[in-house]
């Protein structure tokens, strides 16, 4: 059963940096699939951040792509969003989740975390 | 404002049927597959309908998809109170190079 997880700073100071990981157990994530960040501010729909595949190939949110950064870590199974430069309109809950390519299907999403910009 | 369009709400009886519909263009469901995601309140959402109208493993067959060239709508019968969620359908824009989703559409049984 594939499992994915977030971490990361529950709290994070405007302008400064945020910085979250998503652990996937149950699969490779060298393997195959696309890994992503979605987020949703309160009480709003699904914004997509972005995504990294498999072989490392990145695609962005054109309106978030100048502040984010989506990497890999193979050797721990994990992958990571930094997003620069934050405001309070980035408090939002960031899911982690496995995108299937070819017919972008989401078929694993993570927990979520709540991040607040607040200083 | 969302690239593809669902209605804010739905409601229907316990037992009865509804459907959701979501809207797009030639450049999103027009030209790729949808799918569709429940979020029951404080949890993260669930894969319901994948590739316009196949379910994944232990979602019931109450929960149906269709598409129908620009547009997608899920289906719900034998209404719960277990139902009462928002939905979401999604799907890549090929125009914008982003993935897209809906408002979202809160189902409320009566």
């Amino acid at each position: 059963q594939v499992q994915l997880q977030e971490s990361g700073p529950g709290v994070v100071k405007p302008s400064e940096t945020l910085s979250l990981t998503c652990v996937v157990s149950g699969y490779s994530i060298s393997s195959g699939f696309y890994w992503g960040w979605i987020r949703q501010a309160p009480g709003e729909g699904l914004e997509w951040i972005g995504s990294i595949s498999h072989s490392g190939t990145t695609a962005y949110n054109p309106s978030l792509k100048s502040r984010v950064t989506i990497s890999t870590d193979t050797s721990k199974n994990q992958f990571s969003l930094k997003v620069t430069s934050v405001t309070a309109a980035d408090t939002a809950v960031y899911y982690c989740v496995r995108e299937v390519g070819g017919t972008f299907d989401i078929d694993y999403w993570g927990q979520g975390t709540l991040v607040t910009v607040s200083s | 404002q969302s690239v593809l369009t669902q209605p804010p709400s739905v409601s229907a009886a316990a037992g009865q049927k509804v459907t959701i519909s979501c809207s797009g263009s030639s450049s999103n469901i027009g030209s790729n597959s949808v799918s569709w995601y429940q979020q029951l309140p404080g949890a993260a959402p669930k894969p319901l309908i994948y590739e316009n109208n196949k379910r994944p493993s232990g979602i019931p067959d109450r929960f149906s998809g269709s598409k129908s060239d620009t547009s997608t709508t899920l289906g719900i019968t034998g209404l719960q109170t277990g139902d009462e969620a928002d939905y979401y359908c999604g799907t890549w824009d090929n125009s914008l190079s982003v993935r897209v989703f809906g408002g979202g559409t809160k189902l409320t049984v009566l």
